[in-house]
């Protein structure tokens, strides 16, 4: 268990929809990192958050966005879902010496 | 860019006997991790190797860096089915701790 969680583990929804996923890191960490991971393209980053600011944008899509609160849990927005949304989306901390990242379990979005 | 390759992509292999996965990068970094991800699980840290010449072993598993020839490798010694996975490399971004990832190898080992 590396500390970190993520919900829902599981996500089904259509087309067109909203959904939201929900990470918190690991107790004193202030870096979040939000990954796709589909069978096609490997693991993918998407953007890095620390303490609050935004501190790094990877492949993410304008239909995406996120954001870590005060508490620092973080959320990831995925709107106007298309069928090639489906995928793991993992969320990792860190906050170590060396920045070593810990992976929460993910959460597996399937769209219909 | 930073560009992170590994190869092989792909490796199956009997157990007992040895083998190595090279990570390389296209740009200076000092930091190198390398993870393990179980079929349809999360990704679980191994090793961070942080300076040339860095070696780190954990069981049947050896991971080095060569910061000069940008070259990482993990060397597996007699495998085991245990450690069938797949093994990802990653590379510090310009030390902003944006991690730039390998396409990772499927290590497939067979009784």
């Amino acid at each position: 268990d590396s500390g970190v969680t993520q919900t829902p583990k599981h996500l089904i929804t259509a087309t067109g929809q909203r959904v939201t996923l929900r990470c918190s890191p690991r107790s004193g960490d202030l870096s979040v990192y939000w990954y796709q991971q589909s069978l096609d393209q490997g693991l993918q980053f998407l953007i890095q958050y620390y303490n609050g600011e935004e501190r790094a944008k990877g492949n993410i899509l304008e239909r995406f966005s996120a954001q870590q609160f005060p508490d620092l849990h973080s959320e990831l927005n995925l709107s106007s879902l298309e069928l090639g949304d489906s995928a793991l989306y993992f969320c990792a901390s860190s906050g170590g010496t060396y920045n070593e990242q810990f992976f929460g379990p993910g959460t597996r979005l399937t769209v219909l | 860019e930073l560009k992170v390759e590994q190869n092989p992509l792909f490796l199956s292999m009997q157990e007992g006997k040895n083998y190595t996965i090279y990570c390389n990068y296209s740009t200076t970094s000092d930091r190198l991790y390398w993870y393990r991800q179980d079929p349809g699980k999360s990704l679980e840290s191994l090793f961070v190797l942080l300076s040339n010449g860095a070696v780190k072993q954990e069981g049947r598993l050896m991971a080095s860096l060569d910061t000069k020839a940008r070259l990482s490798t993990l060397h597996i010694t007699a495998a085991v089915h245990d450690l069938s996975a797949t093994y990802f490399c990653a590379v510090d971004k310009d030390s902003n701790y944006q991690l730039i990832w390998g396409a990772g190898t499927k290590l497939i080992i067979k009784p």
